[in-house]
């Protein structure tokens, strides 16, 4: 149980483009979801939390115009990445908080990741 | 100051050999304390998770908390080329509260 995808897994584009990338929630509900940039041998650096129905909350620093958050609905949270430049050249994984009986764990679960190049 | 520190290591231990992976931190209001386990190119995997300070044992692996030290560990008893990967600490101030992650320490221990 408890099981996070994130898609794609990895995307190379070109400089200008903008990238989304999805983070599904497979066996539960998540009122919030978390994303993270992770770079090489550095730890994860939350970029916003997610609310479901409601406007993400963005860290100090992270561009929200940049990063698009979308949290449609309890099971399904999207970033886009906009006009992507190679320093945004990253890892981002996803998180989410089961939502059971009505209450929100505060566990967090982690998607595989998503591997972003930008040429 | 970082708020979280860890070794980056890496640490190679031969297998069987009992490993101790540590962090310290500088917040004294964190309460909540995690270890993940954090395969290459994978996401975070949660080993455990404890409230405040004393131990905390799941089969090979005992988490320890000192809150006066603002020191916590995780002990990986019986290790196994399987359990290398890299090891996050992260901790948070209240249970709905943002996690705070160390960098991690990559672990190998070899056959």
């Amino acid at each position: 149980g408890a099981v996070v995808s994130q898609h794609p897994s990895r995307v190379i584009c070109k400089s200008g483009t903008s990238v989304k990338i999805e983070c599904r929630s497979l066996d539960f509900q998540a009122t919030t979801m978390f994303w993270y940039r992770q770079f090489p041998k550095k730890s994860l650096m939350l970029m916003a939390t997610s609310n479901e129905g409601s406007k993400a909350t963005y860290e100090q620093g992270v561009e929200k115009d940049k990063f698009l958050i979308n949290h449609a609905s309890l099971t399904l949270s999207t970033l886009t990445v906009t006009s992507a430049h190679p320093e945004d050249s990253s890892f981002y994984i996803c998180s989410a908080r089961p939502l059971a009986g009505g209450k929100t764990s505060d566990t967090q679960y982690f998607g595989p990741g998503t591997r972003l190049t930008v040429l | 100051q970082k708020e979280v520190e860890q070794d980056p290591g890496p640490l190679s231990v031969p297998e069987g050999a009992i490993v101790s992976l540590n962090c310290t931190y500088s917040n004294s209001a964190f309460q909540y304390f995690m270890w993940y386990r954090q395969y290459s190119r994978k996401g975070p995997e949660l080993l455990m998770y404890t409230y405040s300070s004393g131990n905390k044992e799941d089969g090979r692996f005992t988490a320890q908390v000192d809150k006066s030290s603002k020191y916590i560990s995780l002990f990986i008893r019986d290790s196994q080329p399987s359990d290398s990967a890299t090891y996050l600490c992260a901790m948070k101030e209240t249970s709905y509260d943002k996690v705070i992650f160390g960098p991690g320490t990559s672990l190998s221990v070899i056959p």
